[in-house]
């Protein structure tokens, strides 16, 4: 299995405050990703990251922003939790090849 | 985008073969169609990829047709361990690989 942790893996929060989602890999990968799921629907990407410092945005990056200062960490930031962003997030690693390998995820609950 | 069609739901009896349909009519010539599962309260588990030709793999095979605006999924003999929601992708060549995930079919084995 690939080396991808994510912390915590569950939280609850209160609406308006801020939140930081982290993604740890073993693998060295060059690739990194965030998504969310929300029920009954299939995953959909937030940002992702090309390298260290390097990032940008997915489908749905508004509110949410992402950092990565190290190869192997890379962390999603709600700076001012919403309702909307209840969800199940997870993260996904990939070197130069086709298979992205995803982490456990992460269950947010905003009250 | 280019996006995929796959049926809600699906079920199949145990140690029989699972053919999974995906509709992809807009397909773009170097979109590549890729294949991933989820099994319950886990992160999506890539399955197999394939751009013109038929693939095979440890795990399944991948069917597509002459003008690749559908491809089938087929699990050889299903097990328990294959109820899953599977999900049909065709992979974003640029911005760094992206994977754009639609509904999925939900696969129910019974045994």
């Amino acid at each position: 299995d690939a080396g991808i942790t994510q912390s915590p893996r569950h939280k609850v929060t209160e609406t308006g405050t801020p939140v930081t989602l982290r993604c740890h890999q073993t693998e060295n990968h060059r690739y990194m990703y965030w998504y969310r799921q929300d029920p009954g629907h299939g995953l959909r990407l937030i940002h992702y990251s090309y390298g260290v410092k390097d990032t940008d945005k997915g489908e749905v990056s508004d509110g949410y922003s992402v950092s990565r200062s190290k190869t192997e960490d890379f962390l999603l930031t709600l700076e001012s939790a919403t309702s909307s962003q209840t969800s199940v997030y997870f993260c996904a690693i990939r070197e130069t090849g086709d298979e992205q390998f995803f982490g456990p995820g992460t269950r947010l609950t905003v009250l | 985008d280019a996006k995929t069609t796959q049926p809600n739901s699906m079920e199949s009896n145990e140690e029989e073969p699972v053919h999974l349909p995906c509709n992809h009519s807009t397909i773009s010539g170097t979109d590549y169609i890729h294949w991933y599962r989820q099994l319950p309260s886990q992160g999506p588990e890539y399955v197999i990829h394939g751009l013109t030709s038929n693939v095979n793999n440890r795990m399944a095979s991948l069917a597509i047709a002459e003008d690749r605006k559908s491809s089938t999924l087929i699990l050889h003999r299903a097990t328990l361990r294959d109820a899953a929601v599977y999900y049909c992708i065709l992979r974003d060549n640029n911005a760094g690989n992206m994977l754009t995930f639609g509904g999925g079919t939900r696969l129910m084995v019974k045994p």
